[in-house]
Parts: structure tokens; C-alpha cells; sequence
């Protein structure tokens, strides 16, 4: 199976930041979008990010534009999410995920815990 | 509150078929492409249908997909046990230019 790694999570202050990073060797990264997505305790999932193959295009939930940064290095097969103004309510666990096809998310990190108390 | 509308919870016995709604509106799925997911506690979600009626390779016949203007749907027939999860719908929307997810379903094996 296709693994995505993603890290970074953990606990911040409000206020703070992290940045996330998800790798993926092994994908054909360069011709596919990514998107990271947040499930917070107890809710449903929500979409957070997308990044475009090559970077170019970005878009953001309302709930975190202008406070979270997507970027990508395709020489690196990777994918980062940078987080600052911390809030309490972006408490979730946040996953990783890579688009094969333009309207899905179809292959999933493991997901990584972040906590903001 | 989210964009996108689903039933809470659904359910049915074993063999039966189940049928999920999803209804958005001319921005999102009026407009664009919906994909369904389904979700256990602890694990990734997992992507069941996409392009409206898709399945990636992988997942069983039982389990299909349509959509009729702003509305979509995930059926799921012969019901199993292991079917029990919760089951999420997306799609692209215009408007918010970002994708949208439905409120989810949970669906009960009874």
C-alpha cells in the first residue's frame, strides 16, 4: 500500500505555532494536487488546504486563511502545512492527503494529533 | 455547520439496502464532481466513490453512487457489519473556492 508520513503535530499555547510535513516516496507527486484535511474530537472532517502539482494554485478554509501556509517540494516528495495564530478550536487531527483524480481525496496519511491548550 | 447536508444516521439489517443522502447547492454539487468517504474512529478515511459514480479499484459493486442536480447519494446494498462507520460526502465548491464536506453519516448495522 502507498504510505503517506506525516509529522509535526503535538502540543501548542494559543497563540503559537507548528508546521506539519508529509512525505510520500514512492507516489508519482509531481502530477497530483494535495490537500490537508482536520478532523476535530467529536466533529466531522473538514477540509483545510489544497495545493496545486506545481504549487502554483493554493486555497484555504475561511476558518484558517491567513493564519496557515500549504507549500510543497516536489524534489522532495513533500508536502508541508506551516500554523500560526494558533486557536483552540484547531484542535484536530490533521491528515495528509494526496488527489489521484481532480474531485477526490484518495490516498490518506495515518493522520497526527495536534492539541492547542 | 456544514455546506454540504447529511442525514445523521442511518440504518438497516444485514442484506438490506441502505441509501445516504447529500444535498448542497449550485456552487458545489449542482456544479461539480462529489466523492464519498467512509471513516472508523482511530483509522484514515477512505475514499468509496468519486466523480460522482466512480469506485477506485477495490471497492465492492455493492456500494454506488449518483447524483441528480444538487443532490447526491450513496447507496449501499447487501448490507454487512462491517459497513458500520461513518460515511462523509465532498465536493468542490465555487463559491467558497475550497472543497466542502457533509455533516456525516453514521450507519448502524442493527
Amino acid at each position: 500500500d502507498v504510505q503517506l508520513v506525516e509529522s509535526g503535530g503535538g502540543l501548542a499555547q494559543p497563540g503559537g505555532s507548528l508546521r506539519l510535513s508529509c512525505v510520500h516516496p514512492g507516489l508519482s507527486f509531481t502530477n497530483h494536487d494535495m490537500n490537508w484535511v482536520r478532523q476535530a474530537p467529536g466533529k466531522g472532517l473538514e477540509w483545510v488546504s489544497f495545493i496545486s502539482s506545481s504549487g502554483t494554485s493554493v486555497y484555504y478554509a475561511d476558518s484558517v486563511k491567513g493564519r496557515f501556509t500549504i507549500s510543497r517540494d516536489n524534489g522532495k516528495f513533500s508536502l508541508d502545512l506551516q500554523m500560526n495564530g494558533l486557536r483552540d478550536e484547531d484542535t484536530a487531527v490533521y491528515y495528509c492527503v494526496f488527489s489521484l483524480h481532480d474531485d477526490s481525496f484518495d490516498i490518506w496519511g495515518q493522520g497526527t494529533m495536534v492539541t492547542v491548550s | 455547520q456544514s455546506v454540504l447536508t447529511q442525514p445523521a444516521s442511518a440504518s438497516g439489517t444485514p442484506g438490506q439496502r441502505v441509501a445516504i443522502s447529500c444535498s448542497g447547492s449550485n456552487s458545489n454539487i449542482g456544479s461539480n464532481a462529489v466523492s464519498w468517504y467512509v471513516h472508523l474512529p482511530g483509522t484514515a478515511p477512505k475514499v468509496l466513490i468519486y466523480s460522482d459514480n466512480r469506485r477506485p479499484s477495490g471497492v465492492p459493486e455493492r456500494l454506488s453512487g449518483s447524483k441528480s442536480g444538487t443532490s447526491a447519494s450513496l447507496a449501499i446494498s447487501g448490507l454487512q457489519s462491517d459497513d458500520e462507520a461513518d460515511y462523509y460526502c465532498a465536493a468542490w465548491d465555487d463559491s467558497l473556492n475550497g472543497f466542502v464536506f457533509g455533516s456525516g453519516t453514521k450507519v448502524t448495522v442493527l
